[in-house]
Protein backbone atom coordinates (compact mmCIF):
# COMPACT_ATOMS: atom_id res chain seq x y z
CA UNK A 1 0.00 0.00 0.00
CA UNK A 2 2.06 3.50 -1.53
CA UNK A 3 1.44 6.34 1.21
CA UNK A 4 2.87 9.78 1.03
CA UNK A 5 3.05 12.76 3.79
CA UNK A 6 3.81 15.77 3.61
CA UNK A 7 5.44 17.53 6.41
CA UNK A 8 6.69 21.49 7.06
CA UNK A 9 5.76 24.57 8.74
CA UNK A 10 2.46 25.76 8.41
CA UNK A 11 3.62 29.27 7.90
CA UNK A 12 6.58 31.23 6.32
CA UNK A 13 7.47 34.77 6.64
CA UNK A 14 8.44 36.56 3.09
CA UNK A 15 11.69 36.49 1.87
CA UNK A 16 12.02 33.29 4.44
CA UNK A 17 13.29 29.30 2.71
CA UNK A 18 10.52 26.53 2.82
CA UNK A 19 11.54 23.33 3.32
CA UNK A 20 8.96 20.62 2.84
CA UNK A 21 9.34 16.71 3.09
CA UNK A 22 7.87 14.07 1.82
CA UNK A 23 7.87 10.87 3.49
CA UNK A 24 6.66 7.41 1.96
CA UNK A 25 5.69 4.09 2.18
CA UNK A 26 4.99 1.09 -0.09
CA UNK A 27 7.53 1.83 -2.07
CA UNK A 28 11.51 2.62 -2.92
CA UNK A 29 12.82 5.39 -4.68
CA UNK A 30 15.72 3.14 -5.50
CA UNK A 31 13.13 0.98 -7.43
CA UNK A 32 13.86 1.71 -11.47
CA UNK A 33 11.12 3.83 -12.51
CA UNK A 34 9.64 5.02 -9.66
CA UNK A 35 9.69 9.31 -8.91
CA UNK A 36 8.48 11.60 -6.49
CA UNK A 37 6.95 15.08 -7.96
CA UNK A 38 5.55 18.34 -6.07
CA UNK A 39 2.31 19.95 -6.55
CA UNK A 40 0.82 22.81 -5.55
CA UNK A 41 -2.46 24.60 -5.05
CA UNK A 42 -3.18 27.89 -4.09
CA UNK A 43 -6.48 28.46 -2.24
CA UNK A 44 -9.38 28.15 -4.79
CA UNK A 45 -7.21 27.79 -7.56
CA UNK A 46 -6.09 25.22 -9.77
CA UNK A 47 -3.08 22.78 -9.52
CA UNK A 48 0.53 23.80 -10.36
CA UNK A 49 3.69 21.71 -10.93
CA UNK A 50 6.24 22.30 -9.08
CA UNK A 51 9.23 19.88 -9.61
CA UNK A 52 9.93 15.79 -9.81
CA UNK A 53 12.95 13.54 -8.85
CA UNK A 54 13.27 10.33 -10.66
CA UNK A 55 15.23 6.79 -9.04
CA UNK A 56 18.21 7.68 -10.57
CA UNK A 57 18.20 11.34 -9.29
CA UNK A 58 16.99 12.60 -12.82
CA UNK A 59 15.24 16.33 -11.94
CA UNK A 60 12.90 18.09 -13.51
CA UNK A 61 11.59 21.53 -11.86
CA UNK A 62 8.64 24.19 -13.18
CA UNK A 63 10.61 26.71 -15.53
CA UNK A 64 8.92 29.87 -13.95
CA UNK A 65 10.06 28.66 -10.27
CA UNK A 66 13.46 26.87 -11.58
CA UNK A 67 15.99 29.39 -9.61
CA UNK A 68 13.58 29.05 -6.41
CA UNK A 69 13.63 25.40 -6.01
CA UNK A 70 16.12 22.19 -5.00
CA UNK A 71 14.84 18.57 -4.85
CA UNK A 72 16.77 16.16 -3.20
CA UNK A 73 16.02 12.52 -2.01
CA UNK A 74 16.98 10.06 0.57
CA UNK A 75 16.80 7.21 0.12
CA UNK A 76 17.66 5.05 2.75
CA UNK A 77 14.90 7.46 4.97
CA UNK A 78 11.95 7.37 2.03
CA UNK A 79 12.01 10.85 2.38
CA UNK A 80 12.01 13.54 -0.79
CA UNK A 81 12.60 16.96 0.45
CA UNK A 82 11.84 20.46 -1.60
CA UNK A 83 13.10 23.60 -0.87
CA UNK A 84 11.77 26.68 -2.11
CA UNK A 85 13.53 29.87 -2.01
CA UNK A 86 12.31 33.43 -1.46
CA UNK A 87 9.23 33.53 -0.38
CA UNK A 88 6.12 35.15 -1.05
CA UNK A 89 2.74 35.83 -0.20
CA UNK A 90 1.63 34.28 -3.72
CA UNK A 91 3.47 30.97 -2.53
CA UNK A 92 0.48 30.54 0.01
CA UNK A 93 -0.93 27.07 -0.89
CA UNK A 94 -1.51 23.46 -0.09
CA UNK A 95 1.69 21.56 -1.11
CA UNK A 96 1.17 17.82 -2.89
CA UNK A 97 4.01 15.27 -3.07
CA UNK A 98 3.13 12.28 -5.03
CA UNK A 99 4.25 8.87 -6.80
CA UNK A 100 5.30 8.56 -10.24
CA UNK A 101 5.59 4.47 -12.10
CA UNK A 102 7.70 6.31 -15.04
CA UNK A 103 7.91 2.88 -17.02
CA UNK A 104 4.02 2.56 -16.48
CA UNK A 105 3.20 6.17 -17.71
CA UNK A 106 1.46 6.36 -14.26
CA UNK A 107 2.24 10.00 -12.74
CA UNK A 108 1.03 11.32 -9.39
CA UNK A 109 -1.56 8.00 -8.83
CA UNK A 110 -0.64 8.64 -5.23
CA UNK A 111 -1.15 11.65 -3.21
CA UNK A 112 -0.63 12.65 0.19
CA UNK A 113 -2.81 14.65 1.47
CA UNK A 114 -1.14 18.24 1.42
CA UNK A 115 0.12 20.40 3.85
CA UNK A 116 -1.29 24.27 3.84
CA UNK A 117 1.50 26.80 3.65
CA UNK A 118 0.67 30.19 4.35
CA UNK A 119 3.55 32.89 3.11
CA UNK A 120 2.77 36.07 5.99
CA UNK A 121 4.78 38.97 7.72
CA UNK B 1 -3.63 31.74 -17.05
CA UNK B 2 -3.27 27.53 -17.47
CA UNK B 3 -1.70 26.48 -20.14
CA UNK B 4 -4.39 23.87 -20.80
CA UNK B 5 -8.12 25.41 -21.26
CA UNK B 6 -10.80 23.55 -19.10
CA UNK B 7 -14.48 25.19 -19.02
CA UNK B 8 -14.90 26.44 -15.32
CA UNK B 9 -17.95 24.91 -15.21
CA UNK B 10 -20.29 21.75 -16.00
CA UNK B 11 -23.28 20.10 -14.45
CA UNK B 12 -25.81 17.23 -15.40
CA UNK B 13 -28.48 15.91 -13.11
CA UNK B 14 -28.20 11.83 -11.77
CA UNK B 15 -27.76 9.12 -14.63
CA UNK B 16 -27.08 11.66 -17.15
CA UNK B 17 -23.44 11.75 -19.28
CA UNK B 18 -21.50 14.47 -19.37
CA UNK B 19 -18.11 15.32 -20.73
CA UNK B 20 -15.50 17.91 -20.08
CA UNK B 21 -13.21 19.29 -22.32
CA UNK B 22 -9.34 20.25 -22.17
CA UNK B 23 -7.89 22.09 -24.94
CA UNK B 24 -4.13 22.50 -25.58
CA UNK B 25 -1.34 22.27 -28.05
CA UNK B 26 1.19 20.55 -29.97
CA UNK B 27 3.52 20.96 -27.36
CA UNK B 28 1.42 18.72 -24.93
CA UNK B 29 -1.56 17.38 -25.60
CA UNK B 30 -0.86 16.89 -29.41
CA UNK B 31 2.60 15.34 -28.55
CA UNK B 32 2.28 13.69 -24.62
CA UNK B 33 -0.46 11.63 -22.85
CA UNK B 34 -3.18 13.24 -21.24
CA UNK B 35 -3.93 12.68 -17.26
CA UNK B 36 -7.01 13.42 -15.31
CA UNK B 37 -7.46 14.18 -11.74
CA UNK B 38 -11.04 14.39 -9.82
CA UNK B 39 -10.77 16.57 -6.62
CA UNK B 40 -13.40 16.16 -4.02
CA UNK B 41 -14.16 19.09 -2.22
CA UNK B 42 -11.24 19.36 0.47
CA UNK B 43 -9.33 16.43 -0.65
CA UNK B 44 -6.34 15.88 -2.32
CA UNK B 45 -6.55 14.94 -6.49
CA UNK B 46 -7.15 11.33 -7.62
CA UNK B 47 -5.90 9.89 -11.12
CA UNK B 48 -9.04 9.13 -12.52
CA UNK B 49 -7.55 8.72 -16.27
CA UNK B 50 -3.66 8.43 -17.72
CA UNK B 51 -2.50 7.94 -21.17
CA UNK B 52 -5.39 9.20 -22.84
CA UNK B 53 -7.85 6.62 -21.64
CA UNK B 54 -6.38 4.02 -19.54
CA UNK B 55 -8.07 4.01 -15.84
CA UNK B 56 -5.84 2.73 -12.66
CA UNK B 57 -7.37 -0.08 -10.84
CA UNK B 58 -10.15 0.79 -9.03
CA UNK B 59 -11.96 3.65 -10.71
CA UNK B 60 -15.28 2.93 -12.47
CA UNK B 61 -15.53 2.05 -15.73
CA UNK B 62 -18.42 5.11 -15.85
CA UNK B 63 -15.12 7.64 -16.31
CA UNK B 64 -13.90 7.43 -19.64
CA UNK B 65 -11.19 9.46 -21.40
CA UNK B 66 -10.30 9.95 -25.30
CA UNK B 67 -7.62 12.38 -27.16
CA UNK B 68 -8.28 14.01 -30.87
CA UNK B 69 -5.40 16.53 -31.98
CA UNK B 70 -4.64 18.95 -29.15
CA UNK B 71 -8.05 18.52 -27.27
CA UNK B 72 -9.08 15.77 -24.87
CA UNK B 73 -12.57 14.77 -23.08
CA UNK B 74 -13.17 13.60 -19.95
CA UNK B 75 -16.44 11.57 -20.27
CA UNK B 76 -19.13 10.62 -16.74
CA UNK B 77 -21.35 8.30 -17.90
CA UNK B 78 -24.55 7.43 -14.93
CA UNK B 79 -23.69 10.59 -13.23
CA UNK B 80 -23.81 10.21 -9.52
CA UNK B 81 -24.12 12.83 -6.37
CA UNK B 82 -20.83 11.66 -5.21
CA UNK B 83 -19.20 12.51 -8.71
CA UNK B 84 -19.67 16.77 -7.84
CA UNK B 85 -15.80 18.07 -7.59
CA UNK B 86 -13.41 19.55 -9.45
CA UNK B 87 -11.93 17.52 -12.60
CA UNK B 88 -8.33 18.70 -13.42
CA UNK B 89 -6.79 17.82 -16.80
CA UNK B 90 -3.05 17.45 -17.45
CA UNK B 91 0.25 16.33 -19.82
CA UNK B 92 3.64 17.11 -20.42
CA UNK B 93 4.71 19.98 -22.00
CA UNK B 94 7.82 19.94 -24.09
CA UNK B 95 8.13 23.72 -24.66
CA UNK B 96 11.25 25.60 -25.95
CA UNK B 97 11.17 27.67 -23.01
CA UNK B 98 11.47 24.50 -20.84
CA UNK B 99 9.58 20.85 -20.43
CA UNK B 100 7.04 20.73 -17.82
CA UNK B 101 3.84 19.34 -16.26
CA UNK B 102 0.86 21.72 -17.33
CA UNK B 103 -2.32 21.47 -15.75
CA UNK B 104 -5.92 22.71 -16.75
CA UNK B 105 -7.74 25.42 -14.92
CA UNK B 106 -10.12 22.91 -13.41
CA UNK B 107 -13.41 22.25 -14.19
CA UNK B 108 -15.94 22.33 -11.02
CA UNK B 109 -18.72 19.59 -11.75
CA UNK B 110 -22.11 19.97 -10.04
CA UNK B 111 -24.71 17.53 -10.01
CA UNK B 112 -28.23 18.64 -10.10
Amino acid sequence: QITLKESGPTLVKPTQTLTLTCTFSGFSLSTSGVGVGWIRQPPGKALEWLALIYWDDDKRYSPSLKSRLTITKDTSKNQVVLTMTNMDPVDTATYYCAHIMQWLDLNFDYWGQGTLVTVSS
Amino acid sequence: QSVLTQPPSASGTPGQRVTISCSGSSSNIGSNYVYWYQQLPGTAPKLLIYRNNQRPSGVPDRFSGSKSGTSASLAISGLRSEDEADYYCAAWDDSLSGSNWVFGGGTKLTVL
